[in-house]
């Protein structure tokens, strides 16, 4: 069955410190995966977009990384803000036009 | 460039009515889909359309119909509204199936 488990389910942090949330995915065959940032009322962005060939991609202080041996992906914050509060998706594309989605990580980041 | 617009942002129905959710893009996207997002579970699919004139079932669609008669609209219609229905509702469109989605602001829509 395709699934997509993501970890923490939830996390706080103080502002200015790193964190690493993490993405493990069952879906086969394989096409992309992407993380995409909810803020509490708003509808997903998309934050990153990786295919089988691409292991790390970043934008800003966000850096996606991918296994596909694995089957896990990570998404590293560098020097969280207090605007990165949200909660953080992560979605696995199959080559069948399908997108699963996780729970997603509920990420608090205090003063 | 407006991207994807949802109204209304809030709804309060009584079981058994009938309302229609409205989604709009100005990408000229050909994919546009609703999701519905309830605590503790991922976005789950409902309708999905690959083009004008073009529908299909996502993993969720009882009790909803869509219609895509422009490339630009796509309403999603509780035909007849049950309290298992309450959620936040999302619209979301890309040009591709596989591309990047752009998500509208959402529907809460609750039904007592």
């Amino acid at each position: 069955k395709n699934q997509v488990e993501q970890s923490p389910q939830s996390l706080i942090i103080l502002e200015g410190k790193n964190c690493t949330l993490q993405c493990n995915y069952t879906v086969s065959p394989f096409s992309n995966l992407r993380w995409y940032k909810q803020d509490t009322g708003r509808g997903p962005v998309s934050l990153t977009i990786m295919t089988f060939s691409e292991n790390t991609k970043s934008n800003g202080r966000y850096t996606a990384t991918l296994d596909a041996d694995t089957k896990q992906s990570s998404l590293h914050i560098t020097a969280s803000q207090l605007s990165d509060s949200a909660s953080y998706i992560c979605v696995v594309s199959a080559n069948t036009d399908k997108l699963i989605f996780g729970t997603g990580t509920r990420l608090q980041v205090f003063p | 460039n407006a991207g994807v617009t949802q109204t209304p942002k809030f709804q309060v129905l009584k079981t058994g009515q009938s309302m229609t959710l409205q989604c709009a893009q100005d990408m000229n996207h050909e994919y546009m889909s609703w999701y519905r997002q309830d605590p503790g579970m991922g976005l789950r699919l409902i309708h999905y359309s690959v083009g004008a004139g073009i529908t299909d079932q996502g993993e969720v669609p009882n009790g909803y119909n869509v219609s895509r008669s422009t490339t630009e609209d796509f309403p999603l219609r509780l035909l007849s509204a049950a309290p298992s229905q309450t959620s936040v509702y999302f619209c979301a469109s890309s040009q591709l199936a596989t591309d990047t989605q752009y998500f509208g602001p959402g529907t809460r829509l609750t039904v007592l």
